[in-house]
């Protein structure tokens, strides 16, 4: 089946140390995005990319750090430097340059810091 | 900076009725403007997409309204029913040097009541 898959679904880090969360799609899209979900917040942008090593800063990027080595791999690292970890993750995907069509979400990962 | 606002957080009404619901944006001119819908801890899915110069989109009891003037779009859910229980999320697209990435809304919780 196509899709998305983020893991794990559920994380625990202690306060200092780095995490990486992971989001696999085989949907052969080039565009991968990741979002941060805080109640009452709605989805916001931390990092993007459209193509194969080729990344972008979102609104929050600050704290978080992204590779994109494979086209279908596209794993976010919540570094110590993060003030407020705590939170609900989603990767999505889409064809290059999103403008006109849909993505597609990962599970999300709730992470949350101990 | 550019801004998508959906003015009400929570919508509550009975089984049968309609509900609609508001997304407003600023700083901005998207062409396109997405639905989603997100169930409690789960990835938001994609519901309709509507371009600047289709004034209306329908799918099955969904119906998507796009008022460039006003920059307003509006989602409304004919026939309410217990299982449209939801958190429904607008989005539009932002392109910039960088490439486009999704932008969304807060998010308007609707309830539908038996």
């Amino acid at each position: 089946d196509g899709g998305i898959t983020q893991s794990p679904k559920y994380l625990f880090r202690k306060e200092g140390q780095n995490v990486t969360l992971s989001c696999e799609q085989n949907l052969n899209h080039d565009a991968m995005y990741w979002y941060r979900q805080d109640p009452g917040q709605g989805l916001r942008l931390i990092y993007y990319s459209q193509i194969v090593n080729d990344f972008q800063k979102g609104d929050i990027a600050e704290g978080y750090s992204v590779s994109r080595e494979k086209k279908e791999s596209f794993p976010l690292t919540v570094t110590s430097a993060q003030k407020n970890p705590t939170a609900f993750y989603l990767c999505a995907s889409s064809t290059r340059d999103s403008l006109n069509t849909e993505a597609f979400f990962g599970q999300g990962t709730r992470l949350t810091v101990v | 900076s550019q801004k998508i606002e959906q003015n009400s957080e929570a919508l509550n009404i009975q089984e049968g009725k309609t509900a609609t619901l508001t997304c407003n944006y600023t700083n901005y001119s998207p062409a396109y403007l997405q639905w989603y819908r997100q169930d409690p801890g789960r990835g938001p899915v994609f519901l309709l997409l509507i371009r600047e110069n289709e004034k209306e989109k329908r799918k099955e009891r969904l119906k998507v309204t796009f008022d460039t003037t006003l920059k307003q779009s509006l989602f409304h859910i004919t026939a309410s029913q217990p299982a449209d229980s939801a958190t429904y999320l607008c989005a539009f697209s932002r392109a910039n040097q960088a490439g486009t990435a999704l932008i969304f809304g807060k998010g308007t919780t609707l309830s539908v009541s038996s």
